[in-house]
């Protein structure tokens, strides 16, 4: 079964604390997409990237850090410098050829206090 | 600034009528379209997408209409189901496989 995994669904970190959302894909999709989703707003890119080694900022991209050393895996690091980091997080994959559309993971509800 | 504009937050109808869903962007560099549907603490799902070439876009129950002179898209979801009820989010990009700038969101209640 093909798709894409996010782990955990929920994670609980104290203020100051950096911490690492992971994303992972068997569907042998080039470009990876990470998005935030607060309440009452739409999805706002974070970070994206359409090969391994290389990624671009997205609308938001201050205080998150992320990397792609392999295909199948696209971690998120919520850095300490983030104002706002408690958010639901997705994760999302396609192919850079027909058919496009992003094909996107379960979630991650991050909250930090 | 807002892109890709939903001015509705909230529609409700009832079980086996229309669902008319209506979308607006500003970019005329938008060329591809897509909506996807989205239930609370899931990850959104793809329903049906459109390019600027075509001006309707069919798929079943769903059809996206797309009129580039006025910059805005609708979907229409007929007849509607109680498992229709979710949040529908608009997407669009400047090249198929570029990234997405999606709207703000329409929460859909079908009445049975």
């Amino acid at each position: 079964d093909g798709g894409i995994t996010q782990s955990p669904k929920y994670l609980f970190r104290k203020e100051g604390q950096n911490v690492t959302l992971s994303c992972e894909q068997n569907l042998n999709h080039d470009a990876m997409y990470w998005y935030r989703q607060d309440p009452g707003q739409g999805l706002r890119l974070i970070y994206y990237s359409q090969i391994v080694n290389d990624f671009q900022k997205g609308d938001i991209a201050e205080g998150y850090s992320v990397s792609r050393e392999k295909k199948e895996s696209f971690p998120l690091t919520v850095t300490s410098a983030q104002k706002n980091p408690t958010a639901f997080y997705l994760c999302a994959s396609s192919r850079r050829t027909i058919p496009y559309e992003q094909y996107f993971g379960p979630g991650t509800r991050l909250t930090v206090t | 600034d807002q892109q890709v504009k939903q001015n509705s937050p909230s529609l409700s109808v009832q079980e086996g009528r229309i669902s008319i869903l209506n979308c607006d962007y500003t970019n005329s560099m938008f060329d591809y379209f897509l909506w996807y549907k989205k239930y609370p603490a899931e990850g959104p799902t793809f329903l049906i997408s459109i390019s600027s070439i075509k001006d309707k876009n069919e798929d079943g129950r769903f059809t996206v209409f797309l009129n580039k002179s006025a910059k805005h898209l609708s979907l229409h979801i007929v007849p509607s189901q109680p498992g229709d009820s979710a949040v529908y989010f608009c997407a669009a990009s400047s090249l198929p496989g570029e990234k997405l700038t999606f709207g703000t969101g329409t929460r859909l209640t079908i009445i049975p």
